[in-house]
C-alpha cells in the first residue's frame, strides 16, 4: 500500500523569505501523481501544485515550486517570497495513475506560520 | 459555475442521533469522493461513488456509516447512532467522468460534525 509521510509537523518563515516543506512517499508503482494542497483556517482544500511522475521537469506555479526526486521518492514544496496569506496547513498527497478513479492518499500535514 | 457545495457547514448532534451530510458536485462531475479529517490529521479516504453506484468503500467504517449518490440530488453521507469519535471534518470532492484525471479533484469546504 502507498504511504505519504510529512516529517515536519510545524514550520515557520519570515515574510519574503523562502521555506521548503518536505514530503516522502512509498510506492511500487511507476505511474502516479503527486500534489500539494493548502488548507487555510477556512478549511477549504486548495490545490497548490501537482506533478506527474513521468515528467522529469519540476512543476512550478508562480511562487510555488517542487523538487521531485523520483528515485528517492521525495516531493518537497518550496515557497518563495513568503506572504502572510501563505500561513496554512499544507498536505502532500499521492494518487495512483493506474486505472481511473484512484483515491488520494494524504500525509499528516505541515502547519506553516509566516511571521511579519 | 459553483464549486462543490457541502451542507451544512457545521452540524452538532447528540450521541445516538443520526447525521446526514450533503454534497452537490460541480456541474458536469459525476464522480464523488468522501474524506474524513480528524483533528490535527490529514484527510482519510472513505468512499468513492458514481451516480447510483458505490465504486470503492474501502475506507468506510463497517458499521453505522453509509453513502449514496442518487440519480437526482446530492450525495449523502449518513452516520447512524453517532459517537464522540465521529467528531471530525467531512470533505466531499468531485471529478469529471474521465478515466485519467491528472488533477487532484475539486473539494468542498467540508462539514464539521461535533458530537456532544
Amino acid at each position: 500500500a502507498q504511504t505519504v509521510t510529512q516529517s515536519q509537523p510545524e514550520m515557520s518563515v519570515q515574510e519574503a523569505e523562502t521555506v521548503t516543506l518536505s514530503c516522502t512517499y512509498d510506492t511500487s508503482e511507476s505511474d502516479y501523481y503527486l500534489f500539494w494542497y493548502k488548507q487555510p483556517p477556512s478549511r477549504q482544500m486548495i490545490l497548490v501544485i501537482r506533478q506527474e511522475a513521468y515528467k522529469q521537469q519540476n512543476a512550478t506555479e508562480n511562487r510555488f515550486s517542487v523538487n521531485f526526486q523520483k528515485a528517492a521518492k521525495s516531493f518537497s514544496l518550496k515557497i518563495s517570497d513568503s506572504q502572510l496569506g501563505d500561513a496554512a496547513m499544507y498536505f502532500c498527497a499521492y494518487r495512483s495513475g493506474n486505472g481511473g478513479y484512484n483515491k488520494l492518499i494524504f500525509g499528516a500535514g505541515t502547519r506553516l506560520a509566516v511571521h511579519p | 459555475n459553483a464549486g462543490v457545495m457541502q451542507n451544512p457547514r457545521h452540524l452538532v448532534r447528540r450521541r445516538g442521533q443520526e447525521a446526514r451530510l450533503r454534497c452537490s458536485p460541480m456541474k458536469g462531475h459525476s464522480h464523488v469522493y468522501w474524506y474524513r479529517q480528524l483533528p490535527e490529521e490529514g484527510l482519510k479516504f472513505m468512499v468513492y461513488l458514481q451516480k447510483e453506484n458505490i465504486i470503492d468503500e474501502s475506507g468506510m467504517p463497517k458499521e453505522r456509516f453509509s453513502a449514496e449518490f442518487p440519480k437526482e440530488g446530492p450525495s449523502i453521507l449518513r452516520i447512524q447512532q453517532v459517537v464522540r469519535g465521529d467528531s471530525a471534518a467531512y470533505f466531499c470532492a468531485s471529478s469529471p467522468p474521465t478515466s485519467r484525471v491528472p488533477h487532484g479533484y475539486t473539494f468542498g469546504s467540508g462539514t464539521r460534525l461535533t458530537v456532544v
